[in-house]
């Protein structure tokens, strides 16, 4: 029973547009989510996070928003970079972290 | 800054065959943990270890052990492995068990 969705497996954005990457979750009592990026053949690198305590929070480019009331996360990446193509998974921390299944971001030059 | 080394990056096994993947960090983590990655399944943690001789399950721990002998090293070893164990397994690691988890490059595992 999969606790935290990424629907979307896959997403092409033209460079310079925004990126809008979803997940949702089950679990009311996750209080700190993350964005990995993962590009082929390495380990995922964290990229971004937010308590449940806050509804944004923003790194540069990238900025996570969070919906507690719909268990929803978003993460934007504004403006799309070529060098942002790579799988991209959420997760979510109660007593252990639980991971999206990913989508992959293409960024078209 | 080595951070989180896992070895091997590839490995093939016959079914029934035994091993052990190492990982090793350098950061003072004390949360250490393995996960594996398949297709449309995301990430899934297998076991965990919160300090030195402690270790405990995740959600997918059968047919694997792991012990925790020092605050460095966790290595996951495969009693006797199958077809279904053929997948990616990642090793990472934290501060504590919540916060942000560093992953080491993985390690691709066949089983034939």
């Amino acid at each position: 029973d999969q606790q935290v969705k990424q629907n979307s497996p896959s997403l092409s954005v033209q460079e310079g547009r925004i990126s809008i990457l979803n997940c949702d979750y089950t679990n009311s009592m996750f209080d700190y989510f993350l964005w990995y990026k993962k590009y082929p053949a390495e380990g995922p690198t964290f990229l971004i996070s937010i308590s449940s305590i806050k509804d944004k929070n923003e790194d540069g480019r990238f900025t996570v928003f969070l919906n507690k009331s719909a268990k929803h996360l978003s993460l934007h990446i504004v403006p799309s970079q070529p060098g942002d193509s790579a799988v991209y998974f959420c997760a979510a921390s109660g007593n252990q972290f639980y991971f999206g299944t990913g989508t992959s971001l293409t960024v078209i030059p | 800054n080595a951070g989180v080394t896992q070895t091997p990056k590839f490995q093939v096994l016959k079914t029934g065959q035994s091993m052990t993947l190492q990982c090793a960090q350098d950061m003072n983590h004390e949360y250490m943990s393995w996960y594996r990655q398949d297709p449309g399944m995301g990430l899934r943690l297998i076991h965990y270890s919160v300090g030195a001789g402690i270790t405990d399950q995740g959600e997918v721990p059968n047919g694997y052990n792991v012990s925790r002998s020092t605050t460095e090293d966790f290595p996951l070893r495969l009693l006797s492995a199958a077809p279904s164990q053929t997948s990616v397994y990642f090793c990472a690691s934290s501060l504590t068990d919540n916060e942000k988890l560093f992953f080491g490059s993985g390690t691709q595992l066949s089983v034939l």
